[in-house]
């Protein structure tokens, strides 16, 4: 079966430490995404992947940082400096110049205790 | 930059009604996708429905269909024949043509609720 995954589904996080969250498609698809959503918001971008090796910062990206060093895995590391972090995440993947479609993955909840 | 905007925070409807979500949006493309989004409980993100800007017809997909009217921005979607699951979040998208390059564009959701 195509599609994305996203692990783990729920991630608690001291304050203070970096967590990386992950995302993988099989969907064959270039381009892959970011989104943070907060309650009563809509999504809103956080990095984005066209290419591997290559990324481009969202609307929020301070606080976050990505890698693509394949073009099925787009890891999501959430780092100290982000001031705010308790959000859904999803992670979405789109076959980029063709039909701009874009596909989720089910979400990590994370939490800052 | 591109703005979507979702007028009605929540409805609720009898079940096997029928249901039109509203979704303006403002953008200087000319080029583009709409989307209608379905966020169910679990908070997966399902694609509803999908329309290309430059295409006249309406899409469909069974129940699900949109009215796009260009010219005003509007992209509305009606849900026939309403049934308990459709109860959940849904947003509206937009996505300039061949562009990752901001992402997708969201409104705030609509919260449906199908009533039995």
């Amino acid at each position: 079966d195509g599609g994305i995954t996203q692990s783990p589904k729920y991630l608690f996080r001291k304050e203070g430490q970096n967590v990386t969250l992950s995302c993988e498609q099989n969907l064959n698809h270039d381009a892959m995404y970011w989104y943070r959503q907060d309650p009563g918001q809509g999504l809103r971008l956080i990095y984005y992947s066209q290419i591997v090796n290559d990324f481009q910062k969202g609307d929020i990206a301070e606080g976050y940082s990505v890698s693509r060093e394949k073009k099925e895995s787009f890891p999501l590391t959430v780092t100290s400096a982000q001031k705010n972090p308790t959000a859904f995440y999803l992670c979405a993947s789109s076959d980029w110049g063709e039909t701009d479609t874009q596909y989720f993955g089910p979400g990590t909840r994370l939490t800052v205790l | 930059a591109q703005t979507v905007t979702q007028s009605q925070p929540e409805m609720s409807v009898q079940e096997a009604e029928t249901v039109t979500l509203s979704c303006t949006y403002d953008t200087s493309e000319n080029n583009y996708y709409l989307f209608w989004y379905k966020q169910p409980p679990s908070r997966q993100m399902i694609l509803v429905i999908r329309q290309e800007a430059y295409k006249q017809q309406n899409a469909t997909e069974n129940r699900f269909s949109v009215n796009f009217q260009k010219a005003a921005k509007s992209f509305s979607l009606k849900i026939s024949d309403s049934q308990l699951g459709d109860t959940a979040m849904y947003f509206c998208a937009f996505i300039a043509s061949g562009g990752g390059a901001d992402g997708l564009t969201f409104g705030k959701g609509t919260h449906l609720i199908i009533q039995p």
